[in-house]
């Protein structure tokens, strides 16, 4: 079974400023696939960053960056240069890339908000 | 567009009611499944299917049911409605996880049981 940890219910942070959430998971897959979501208050899942488990650079995807940490099963994103729009719920999600077919598997999520 | 298709985008029930909630993808996914999002929950699985005829339970399939007769379609039927089942529900789609990991949500339906 796979699951997801997000232990950081709530996070403010300034405006202009970097900002890491966490995320640790747990899977018996050696093949498997990290995301991270972005849920606005208008309710849409936006996808953010892909990061899989035999990639060798971390993800970046322009002011989002994903910390993987193969060893220590974490796979934090990093938001650098905060904005007023990036306030939003944050889900870490992961699945298998094998040959099984496993669904995605959701955290509880994050909840931003930037301060202007 | 490509994309998926939920509807309705919200719906009130009664108790006791049964309704289903569509769900349509033309992308050719094998993969579809259905999520519901409770506050401080997360998103949670109900039911997924990896092509037409085989479908699965999640994590919270009591009071679901799901077929797939097409590619394109997986509608959600509540057989009856409790106040529980009030919850934002998504449908997503993806291909088989070893072509691709990347799903596809839709816009989700926001379902009230009074």
């Amino acid at each position: 079974a796979q699951k997801i940890t997000q232990t950081q219910p709530g996070m403010f942070v300034q405006e202009k400023e970097a900002v890491t959430l966490d995320c640790t998971y747990d899977t018996s897959d050696q093949s498997y696939g990290l995301f991270w979501y972005k849920q606005p208050s208008s309710g849409e899942m936006i996808f953010l960053i892909y990061q899989g488990s035999y990639d060798e650079q971390n993800a970046t995807e322009g002011r989002y960056s994903l910390n993987f940490q193969k060893a220590r099963k974490s796979a934090n994103l990093v938001i650098s240069a905060s904005q007023l729009g990036d306030s939003a719920m944050y889900f870490c999600a992961m699945r298998g890339t094998g040959s099984g077919n496993t669904p995605l598997v959701f955290g509880k999520g994050t909840r931003l908000s930037v301060i202007a | 567009n490509a994309g998926v298709t939920q509807t309705p985008k919200f719906q009130v029930l009664k108790t006791g009611q049964s309704m289903t909630l569509q769900c349509a993808q033309d992308m050719n996914h094998e993969y579809m499944s259905w999520y519901r999002q409770d506050p401080g929950m997360g998103l949670r699985l109900i039911h997924y299917s990896v092509g037409a005829g085989i479908t699965d339970q999640g994590e919270v399939p009591n009071g679901y049911n799901v077929s797939r007769s097409t590619t394109e379609d997986f509608p959600l039927r509540l057989l009856s409605a409790a106040p529980s089942q009030t919850s934002v529900y998504f449908c997503a789609s993806s291909y088989l996880p070893y072509r691709g990991a990347g799903y596809t949500f839709g816009s989700g339906t926001r379902l009230t049981v009074v």
